[in-house]
C-alpha cells in the first residue's frame, strides 16, 4: 500500500486561506469517505482536526474544513494564524482494512 | 479525559525485538468498540500505520510489517503492547499509540506523546 501524496510544503500569510491536497487511489481515498486529517506540532502527539472527509471534532476551529473529489481529499485552513504553523497529515482507510497516511505537509505562516 | 502514554526501551540493538507498551488512562477501554493503533514516524519522514487491536483482541497489521509485528492487549491493565522483531536501523522512529472510536470509524481522537526508539549497536 503506497502512501498518499501530499505537497511537501505550503505557505501563506496571516489571514489568508490555504489548501493542502491528499492524493490517493480508488483503493483508498476514492472508495471510502474515511479520510482524516491531523495537525502535528513538534514533540507532541498529532491532533485530529477533520474526520470522515469533512467532519470537525468538537473544539476544533471552524477555520478548518475538509472535502473530497474523486481520489483526492483536501484540507482548507482559512484565516491563517501563526499557531497554525505545523505539519499536516491525511489518512485514509484502504482496501484490505488497512490504513494509509500521507507523507505530510509543512505549513509555514509567513 | 482519555490519555495514552507510550513506554519502553529507547534503544534496541539490531536483530533484536522492539517492545513498547501503551497505557490508557482517564476512561474505560471496555465500554465501547474502541481500538488502539500503533503508528510510527521515522526522523524527517511521514507517519506510517503499523497495526491496530480491538479490545476483543482482534488485530489488523500493515502488510509491509505483518511478518514482524505482534500487537496484544491486557484490558485489566488498560495496556496495549507492540512487539517488532528483527529490527534494523530502518525501524528507528518515534512510535505513537492512538485510540480510535471503533465501529466503522477509522480516525484517531486521542494520541500519546510518542516514544523515540533508536535501533543501534
Amino acid at each position: 500500500q503506497s502512501a498518499l501524496t501530499q505537497p511537501a510544503s505550503v505557505s501563506g500569510s496571516p489571514g489568508q486561506s490555504i489548501t493542502i491536497s491528499c492524493s490517493g487511489t480508488s483503493n483508498d481515498v476514492g472508495s471510502f469517505n474515511l479520510v482524516s486529517w491531523y495537525q502535528h506540532h513538534p514533540d507532541k502527539g498529532p491532533k485530529l482536526i477533520i474526520f470522515e472527509v469533512s467532519e470537525r471534532p468538537s473544539g476544533v476551529s471552524s477555520r478548518f474544513s475538509g472535502s473530497k473529489s474523486g481520489n483526492t481529499a483536501s484540507l482548507t485552513i482559512s484565516g491563517l494564524q501563526a499557531e497554525d504553523e505545523a505539519d499536516y497529515y491525511c489518512c485514509s482507510y484502504a482496501v484490505g482494512s488497512t490504513l494509509v497516511f500521507g507523507g505530510g505537509t509543512k505549513l509555514t505562516v509567513l | 479525559q482519555v490519555q495514552l502514554q507510550e513506554s519502553g526501551p529507547g534503544l534496541v540493538k539490531p536483530s533484536q525485538t522492539l517492545s513498547l507498551t501503551c497505557t490508557v488512562s482517564g476512561g474505560s477501554i471496555t465500554s465501547g468498540p474502541y481500538y488502539v493503533t500503533w503508528i510510527r514516524q521515522p526522523a524527517g519522514k511521514g507517519l506510517e500505520y503499523i497495526g491496530r487491536i480491538y479490545t476483543t483482541g482482534s488485530t489488523n497489521y500493515n502488510p509491509s510489517l505483518k511478518s514482524r509485528v505482534t500487537i496484544s492487549v491486557d484490558t485489566s491493565k488498560k495496556q496495549f503492547s507492540l512487539r517488532l522483531t528483527s529490527v534494523t536501523a530502518a525501524d528507528t522512529a518515534v512510535y505513537f499509540c492512538a485510540r480510535a472510536p471503533g465501529g466503522f470509524h477509522y480516525y484517531f481522537d486521542y494520541w500519546g506523546q510518542g516514544k523515540l526508539v533508536t535501533v543501534s549497536s
